[in-house]
């Protein structure tokens, strides 16, 4: 059975710590690892990795694909209260249509 | 650009009524998706349309009917509300044939009593 799983659950840091997030997948055939970021309401996009481009930044956020040991991470630097939110990554879409969530690690930034 | 917008945002009903979910993009996108959200679950599939006039169950389809009315809305139906599905719905869209990413919605907070 495909699956996405992330780690660790919850992470509590302090303002300018630096906060690693997993996601480990293992799927029939790969196509692509999102991730998104939930705060109270709609998932936003970050970023989206595939074969063709498994190292993405954007600002002080970014996110490496590791295709051969089949995990994504996601690193925030020098963290901020706004970066309190639930993260979340997904793969797909497998068969036309198809993309598999994570539950999502809960990071809570203290001022 | 709006976007996935969702009616309606908060919502109470009582075991056994029924109620509609809209959801409609203007991203000119073909696929649309209804999900929910619960605690430690994830994001689950409700129902899936490729485009205008095609539906497909996902993982928790049962207790659910949607209807593809057009290319922008994407529309999901509670026949007789049960306290299961007290839930967040979000409704998202994905980007053209080809396109990886998905765009969602707002989310409707739905409570069952």
């Amino acid at each position: 059975e495909d699956k996405v799983v992330q780690s660790p659950l919850s992470l509590v840091v302090h303002e300018g710590d630096t906060v690693t997030l997993n996601c480990s997948y293992e799927v029939t055939n790969f196509r692509s690892l999102l991730w998104y970021k939930q705060e109270k309401k709609a998932p936003t996009f970050l970023f989206m990795l595939t074969s063709s481009g498994i190292e993405k930044k954007s600002g002080r956020l970014s996110s490496i694909l590791d295709k051969k040991e089949l995990f994504s991470i996601l690193n925030i630097t020098a963290t901020q209260t706004g970066d309190s939110a639930v993260y979340l990554c997904a793969e797909g879409p497998s068969g036309t249509y198809k993309y598999i969530f994570g539950t999502g690690t809960r990071l809570k930034v203290l001022a | 650009n709006a976007g996935v917008t969702q009616t309606p945002k908060f919502q109470v009903l009582k075991t056994g009524q029924s109620m509609t979910l809209q959801c409609a993009q203007d991203m000119n996108h073909n696929s649309m998706y209804w999900y929910r959200q619960d605690p430690g679950m994830g994001l689950r599939l409700i129902y899936y349309s490729a485009s205008e006039g095609t539906t497909d169950k996902g993982e928790v389809p049962n207790g659910y009917n949607v209807s593809r009315l057009n290319k922008r809305e994407f529309s999901l139906r509670l026949e007789s509300a049960a306290p299961s599905q007290t839930s967040v719905y979000f409704c998202a869209s994905r980007e053209k044939q080809g396109g990886n990413t998905i765009y969602f919605g707002e989310g409707s907070w739905l409570t069952v009593v």
